[in-house]
């Protein structure tokens, strides 16, 4: 049973541009949404997050959607740089559980 | 944040041997997470370590094939035994952000496992 998931393996984009990153869950009790960033041979690095009481949250260049309606959220990265070339994870978490569930993650390509 | 040492960085390993993965954290910090991640695969959970109790092993992992310790609240390591092919993967431990998932969870820089 996947309760987060990214169907979107893939996603380049051009230098500049924005970068659109979805993520779908099935479980209503998830308190916390977290976007991490993979580099290869380094462990995921924590980049925002939103609470299930919100639906947007804004940190930088990164901003992150909620839409509990249709349990789905979304990170947009406005302006792309090639440094934001990584796999990209959706997670989620319960205030009781407190143990994240991990999408499948998202391969970012930033184009020059 | 806190800041996790994770040892050994990769290992290749023969097919019925065991390894241990040490995971040392800068602050002390009440849950620490281990997980893997198999080749083109999502994180998952093996278990959850609090200092002084029993792991708390996910659905699909138990206590034989993954032991656990946690002596302080600094340190827990992860013994993957009896390796097969199929434990090839990368282990991550992890510690909770002040017990708040909001503040995001740390990561160890993992360890690659080859079992050959």
């Amino acid at each position: 049973d996947q309760q987060v998931k990214q169907n979107s393996p893939s996603l380049s984009v051009q230098e500049g541009r924005i970068s659109i990153l979805n993520c779908d869950y099935t479980n209503s009790m998830f308190d916390y949404f977290l976007w991490y960033k993979k580099y290869p041979a380094e462990g995921p690095t924590f980049l925002i997050s939103i609470s299930s009481i919100k639906d947007k949250n804004e940190d930088g260049r990164f901003t992150v959607f909620l839409n509990k309606s249709a349990k789905h959220l979304s990170l947009h990265i406005v302006p792309s740089q090639p440094g934001d070339s990584a796999v990209y994870f959706c997670a989620a978490a319960s205030q009781g559980a407190q143990k994240l569930v991990f999408g499948q993650g998202t391969r970012l390509t930033i184009n020059p | 944040s806190a800041v996790i040492s994770q040892k050994p960085s990769r290992d290749i390993c023969q097919r019925g041997t065991s390894l241990t993965i040490q995971c040392q954290v800068d602050s002390q910090v009440t849950m620490m997470f281990w997980y893997r991640q198999q080749p083109g695969q999502s994180l998952t959970l093996i278990a959850t370590a609090n200092q002084g109790s029993e792991a708390t092993y996910e659905s699909g992992f138990v206590i034989d094939k993954f032991p656990i310790s946690r002596p302080n609240l600094t340190f827990s390591t992860l013994t993957v035994s009896n390796m097969s092919p199929e434990d090839s993967s990368i282990y991550l431990c992890s510690v909770d952000g002040w017990g708040n998932p909001n503040y995001g969870y740390t990561f160890g820089s993992g360890t690659r496992l080859t079992v050959v």
